[in-house]
């Protein structure tokens, strides 16, 4: 069975500050991994995923299949970025899989002025 | 513009009284699914459908019925809503291999 681990309900770091939100993975095929960020009363949206090994609003996150980890990192913390930030993981490749996003509890990071 | 439609947007009802919360996208996508979102417990699938007529149970689906009779539509209906039902709902859709797509959520009261 997949998990998807977020350790941190709640992350408060000020304005300026380095942010890394954890994200630990438990799957025995090959996983696709994403950050879906929810800001105050809006629907889910996609930030990251690690195919696209992309920097969105100055996030970056990478794939570390040996310790089983897809932190998200930003080098400077902007108020803008507080919102609640979920891991999810899915099948890479084919099958019902391929479709089914098993998603963390989630990190509520507050950036504070 | 591509995207996923939920409605109502809000929602307050009476234990018992059926009700039905619909989702809708325009993007052809045959994959379409429900979740329920809770404080600590973050998002919680509650069906799924991978197309037309076919559909299965997620991790939650006790006290939930969904149906899929056109590509685009994924009701989710409560037959009898009991207080425990109280949450915010999200539709999403997507097809293999892209991004999924959200609902702007439903939230539920059931008093």
């Amino acid at each position: 069975a997949q998990r998807v681990t977020q350790p941190e309900k709640l992350l408060s770091v000020f304005k300026g500050a380095p942010v890394e939100l954890k994200c630990n993975y438990s799957y025995s095929g090959s996983p696709e991994l994403f950050w879906y960020v929810q800001y105050s009363r809006q629907r889910l949206q996609l930030l990251l995923r690690h195919i696209s090994r992309e920097s969105i609003k100055g996030f970056t996150a990478d794939l570390n299949k040996g310790e089983t980890s897809f932190h998200l990192k930003k080098p400077f913390a902007q108020e803008e970025d507080s919102a609640m930030y979920y891991c999810a993981l899915r099948e890479a490749y084919s099958g019902a899989g391929s479709y089914q996003l098993t998603f963390g509890k989630g990190t509520k990071l507050s950036v504070i002025p | 513009e591509a995207q996923v439609t939920q409605n109502p947007r809000y929602l307050i009802t009476v234990t018992g009284k059926k009700l039905t919360v619909t989702c809708s996208q325009n993007m052809n996508h045959e994959y379409m699914s429900w979740y329920r979102q809770d404080p600590g417990l973050g998002l919680r699938q509650i069906y799924y459908s991978m197309n037309v007529e076919v559909t299965d149970k997620g991790d939650v689906p006790e006290g939930y019925k969904v149906s899929r009779k056109e590509k685009r539509n994924f009701p989710l209906i409560l037959e009898s809503p009991s207080p425990n039902q109280t949450s915010l709902y999200f539709c999403a859709s997507s097809s293999r291999g892209e991004k999924a797509f959200f609902g702007q959520g439903t939230r539920l009261t059931v008093v």
